[in-house]
């Protein structure tokens, strides 16, 4: 089975830095996504790590340690529209998606 | 506009009766999913399709049927709904490779009484 884990909530400012840790233990391993999820909607995509290292797009970066089992999403100068739930999902060797339960970030003024 | 979308928005339901959840994509994708959304658990696969013509199942497949009579469509159906049934629920369609980004479609909120 897989075994996703990620922390429930976070609460930080706006303007600050926020890091979502996750680790996972799954059979086979194809690459680790991270979706953002505003409440109501569907989730969209924000990232994907295959090999090991730090990805960057904008405001975002995502890291991968595949020995560790191990990624981060961080979320820089934080907006109040950041606040969503960040999700981490592993994709398998049979390209099926686990996802873990989610991290509700919220930004406060 | 390309995309996935899902009929109906919302539902409620009287326990015992079938419903059929649709979903229809135009991004000519091999792979189409459906999940469903609880609070606490994150998002589980029910069915899935790599191809047309095939399914499969996922994580919680136990009172949901598919079918995947082409490449654009995938309904999913509760052949006699029960309460634990009530979720929101997530079709989402992606080309099966090496990156297989998943979209979304926007969701069928179903509560069954």
């Amino acid at each position: 089975g897989q075994n996703i884990d990620q922390p429930t909530e976070m609460t930080a400012t706006e303007g600050a830095i926020v890091q979502i840790n996750c680790t996972y233990q799954t059979s086979g391993f194809n690459g680790l996504f991270w979706y953002q999820q505003h409440a109501g909607e569907a989730p969209t995509f924000l990232s994907y790590n295959v090999l090991d290292g730090l990805e960057e797009k904008g405001r975002f970066s995502s890291f991968l340690s595949r020995s560790k089992g191990y990624s981060y999403l961080l979320l820089k100068e934080l907006q109040m529209k950041d606040s969503a739930s960040y999700l981490c999902a592993v994709i398998s060797n049979d390209y099926k998606l686990s996802f873990g339960a989610g991290t509700t970030v919220t930004v406060r003024a | 506009i390309a995309g996935i979308t899902q009929a109906p928005t919302s539902q409620i339901l009287a326990a015992g009766r079938r419903m059929t959840l649709r979903c229809t994509q135009d991004m000519r994708h091999n792979a189409m999913y459906w999940y469903r959304q609880d609070l606490g658990l994150g998002l589980r696969l029910i069915h899935y399709s790599n191809t047309a013509g095939t399914t499969g199942k996922g994580e919680v497949p136990d009172g949901y049927s598919v079918s995947r009579a082409n490449t654009d469509d995938f309904p999913l159906t509760l052949a006699s709904a029960v309460p634990s049934q009530t979720s929101v629920y997530f079709c989402a369609s992606s080309d099966q490779g090496e990156y297989n980004e998943q979209f979304f479609g926007p969701g069928t909120r179903l509560t069954v009484l």
